[in-house]
């Protein structure tokens, strides 16, 4: 069946340093694939999304580039900030409508301090 | 984005009691909402498939009969826990699917003692 796995948190990193949080899937097909993100005492919301090989998916500053090749989803950023801490989901689904069914990994938690 | 909330944001009760989970779109009428349901560390699993009007398509593994799910109008849908155990606990979410993505409410904590 379909699978996502993400490193495992907590991630603690100083202000302005350089993020990245794996993921990779297992699917047969052509998934498309999300992150989204979960702020302290809020529901999750869609950070960013990339329905084909190749695309770059990209939003504050985040980015997320689909690799079939490496069945790969990894999100970065080049300089977090304090308010980014929060909890991170790679996901994956089949439609990216809005009635498809989705997939998640564990979630990552990040952590930034001054 | 669209707004979605769950009340109650966490509940503790008694083995064998019912519980009933709401979940509103605050600003947004959807015909489809999702429930999952998270255990500590682990992923969000998706419970059930509520569509407004019809019944709801529950996931292999999930009890129709204990999970009872009730969309009655656009804007809410209703997740009841009937004689709840203990190994139901768990933190349960509810989405619904609007503008090319999912809106999520912010959870709701059970415990059931």
């Amino acid at each position: 069946g379909n699978s996502v796995t993400q490193m495992e948190g907590p991630v603690t990193l100083s202000e302005e340093a350089f993020l990245t949080i794996n993921c990779t899937y297992t699917a047969t097909g052509y998934p498309s694939l999300f992150w989204y993100v979960q702020y302290p005492g809020e529901g999750l919301q869609l950070l960013l999304k990339a329905t084909k090989a190749d695309d770059k998916g990209s939003n504050k500053g985040f980015e997320a580039t689909y690799r079939k090749e490496t069945t790969s989803f990894h999100l970065e950023k080049g300089s977090v900030q304090v308010s980014d801490s929060a909890v991170y989901f790679c996901a994956l689904s089949y439609n990216p409508g809005t009635a498809s069914k989705l997939t998640f990994g564990t979630g990552t938690r990040l952590q930034v301090t001054l | 984005g669209a707004v979605v909330s769950q009340h109650p944001s966490w509940v503790i009760c008694k083995s064998g009691t019912s519980v009933k989970i709401e979940c509103r779109s605050l600003d947004f009428q959807a015909t489809t909402m999702f429930w999952y349901r998270q255990f500590p560390k682990q992923s969000l699993m998706l419970m059930a498939t509520s569509n407004e009007g019809s019944k709801a398509t529950y996931e292999q593994g999930v009890e129709k009969d204990k999970f009872l799910i009730n969309h009655a109008s656009l804007t809410l849908s209703t997740l009841t826990v009937t004689s709840a155990h203990p190994e139901d606990s768990s933190f349960y979410i509810c989405s619904q699917g609007g503008r090319g993505t999912q809106y999520f409410g912010p959870g709701t904590r059970l415990l059931v003692l």
